[in-house]
C-alpha cells in the first residue's frame, strides 16, 4: 500500500486559503487519491478526489503534479467550521479496496 | 437506510465481558470497513468486507475480535474478554466498491459506537 506523509497540524485565520500537502511517493499506477475530513465525535466524511491534475468541487479543490507522487487539497477562504482533521488516503485495484487512514492533518482555524 | 448506522452509539460492559457492536450499511454497498479509534488518534483498520470475497482480516488485533457480514449487508464485530486497551470509538463504513476494489468511490462512515470498558 503506498504510503501517505502529511503535516500533523496547521493553524490558520478566517478567511483565509489553506493548503494541505500530502506525499505519497509510492504510488501505484492505478491508484486514486482521496481525501477526508473528521469533525471531532463524528466519523470521517469524503471531501474529493482525483486521479492526475486538479479537481475541483463545491467544497474544495485538489492539486496533483505530473509525477502524482504528492498532491495539495486547497480549501479556499475558510472558516472557524472547517477546523477538523484532514486525511489524505492512496488507493486503487492494487489494494483491492481497502482504505488505510494515516494520522492526519489537524487544522485548527482561528478568528 | 439513508445512512450507515451504528449500535449502540455509546456503550459500557466490564473488564472481561463479550460485547457486538452492530453496523447497518447503506443498501446495494458491497464493501463494508470497521475502524477503530483512540481518543485523539487516527483510524486504525480493523476488517475490510468486501461482496461475497474472504474478508480482510489484517487489522485485527487480537483472537478476541472479530466480525461477521451476514447476506452481504449488516455486520457485527465482536470483542471477547474485553480489556481497558479496547475503550475506543469503533466506526463503520460503507461504500459501493465494485468488483476488483477500485476506490474510486467514497465511503460513508456512521457515527461510531463509543466504547468503554471499566
Amino acid at each position: 500500500l503506498a504510503k501517505t506523509t502529511q503535516p500533523i497540524s496547521m493553524d490558520s485565520y478566517e478567511g483565509q486559503e489553506v493548503n494541505i500537502t500530502c506525499s505519497h511517493n509510492n504510488i501505484a499506477t492505478n491508484d486514486y487519491i482521496t481525501w477526508y475530513q473528521q469533525f471531532p465525535s463524528q466519523g470521517p466524511r469524503f471531501i474529493i478526489q482525483g486521479y492526475k491534475t486538479k479537481v475541483t468541487n463545491e467544497v474544495a479543490s485538489l492539486f496533483i503534479p505530473a509525477d502524482r507522487k504528492s498532491s495539495t487539497l486547497s480549501l479556499p477562504r475558510v472558516s472557524l467550521s472547517d477546523t477538523a482533521v484532514y486525511y489524505c488516503l492512496v488507493g486503487g485495484s492494487s489494494n483491492t479496496g481497502k482504505l488505510i487512514f494515516g494520522q492526519g492533518t489537524t487544522l485548527q482555524v482561528k478568528p | 437506510g439513508a445512512g450507515v448506522s451504528q449500535s449502540p452509539s455509546n456503550k459500557v460492559t466490564e473488564k472481561g465481558k463479550d460485547v457486538e457492536l452492530r453496523c447497518d450499511p447503506i443498501s446495494g454497498h458491497t464493501a463494508l470497513y470497521w475502524y477503530r479509534q483512540s481518543l485523539g488518534q487516527g483510524l486504525e483498520f480493523l476488517i475490510y468486507f468486501q461482496g461475497n470475497s474472504a474478508p480482510d482480516k489484517s487489522g485485527l488485533p487480537s483472537d478476541r475480535f472479530s466480525a461477521e457480514r451476514t447476506g452481504g449487508s449488516v455486520s457485527t464485530l465482536t470483542i471477547q474478554r474485553t480489556q481497558q486497551e479496547d475503550s475506543a470509538v469503533y466506526l463503520c463504513a460503507s461504500s459501493l466498491n465494485p468488483t476488483g476494489g477500485r476506490v474510486d468511490t467514497e465511503a460513508f462512515f456512521g457515527q461510531g459506537t463509543r466504547l468503554t470498558v471499566v
